[in-house]
């Protein structure tokens, strides 16, 4: 039970070029969520997904896609990379969304550094 | 909307107890408290909810005061392991679904 996974765990990207950060996990969970976290801010959600086949924007959408290709995985696509999406970027993942009361459960992070 | 935490920064040493403070100016439905220790990510200590219900492990204890739209993490006996950036996110009442992280207090425990 690897629980949330993600990759990769490091990337260095120049402006303008694009990536895909992948997020799985194998709890069964329903509801799957992207942060972003950046040194004293906090974590800041992107956007988030309560059930498969359905995705909502966060807090910071700008910049950013996602896909849920199914319940188990949960992907985060950036078109442009501009040096301010330098950050760490966490997947989670929780039974329900939030409203029920469930508790996320995170992955190990990406550290995306764009130059 | 983002709720504010307090104090920003503790230290402590071993065996001493520590309360960190979560505000918002908006009506809330639940709390949750996570902690993150340096280069890993955040781990899952307490959720409560609007009514009283509390999950979570058991060494932690909370509080929530829902006229106050305030919570409160209470660390006793504090030991080495406990160190680490404490968060809280909270759910907006109506506007559920996606929770809304504090800025974090970093908490240090000496021996």
């Amino acid at each position: 039970n690897a629980g949330v996974t993600q990759t990769p765990k490091f990337q260095v990207l120049k402006t303008g070029q694009s990536m895909t950060l992948q997020c799985a996990q194998d709890m069964n969970h329903n509801s799957m969520y992207w942060y972003r976290q950046d040194p004293g801010m906090g974590l800041r959600l992107i956007y988030y997904s309560a059930s498969e086949g359905t995705t909502d924007k966060g807090e910071v959408p700008n910049g950013y896609n996602v896909s849920r290709l199914n319940k188990r995985e949960f992907s985060l696509r950036l078109e442009s990379a501009a040096p301010s999406q330098t950050s760490v970027y966490f997947c989670a993942s929780s039974e329900a969304p939030a409203e029920k009361g469930h508790e996320q459960y995170f992955g190990p992070g990406t550290r995306l550094t764009v130059t | 909307q983002q709720p504010v935490q307090s104090p920003q920064a503790v230290i402590l040493r071993e065996g001493e107890d520590a309360v960190i403070n979560c505000s918002s100016s908006k009506a809330l439905y639940s709390v949750h408290w996570y902690r993150q220790k340096h280069g890993e990510a955040p781990v899952f200590l307490m959720i409560l909810l609007k009514g009283g219900e509390q999950k979570g492990h058991e060494k932690i204890s909370a509080s929530f005061n829902e006229k106050k739209q305030q919570s409160s993490l209470y660390l006793t006996a504090s030991q080495l392991s406990y160190s680490g950036t404490y968060f809280c996110g909270t759910e907006i009442w109506g506007s559920a679904r996606q929770l809304t992280f504090g800025s974090g207090t970093q908490l240090t425990v000496l021996p």
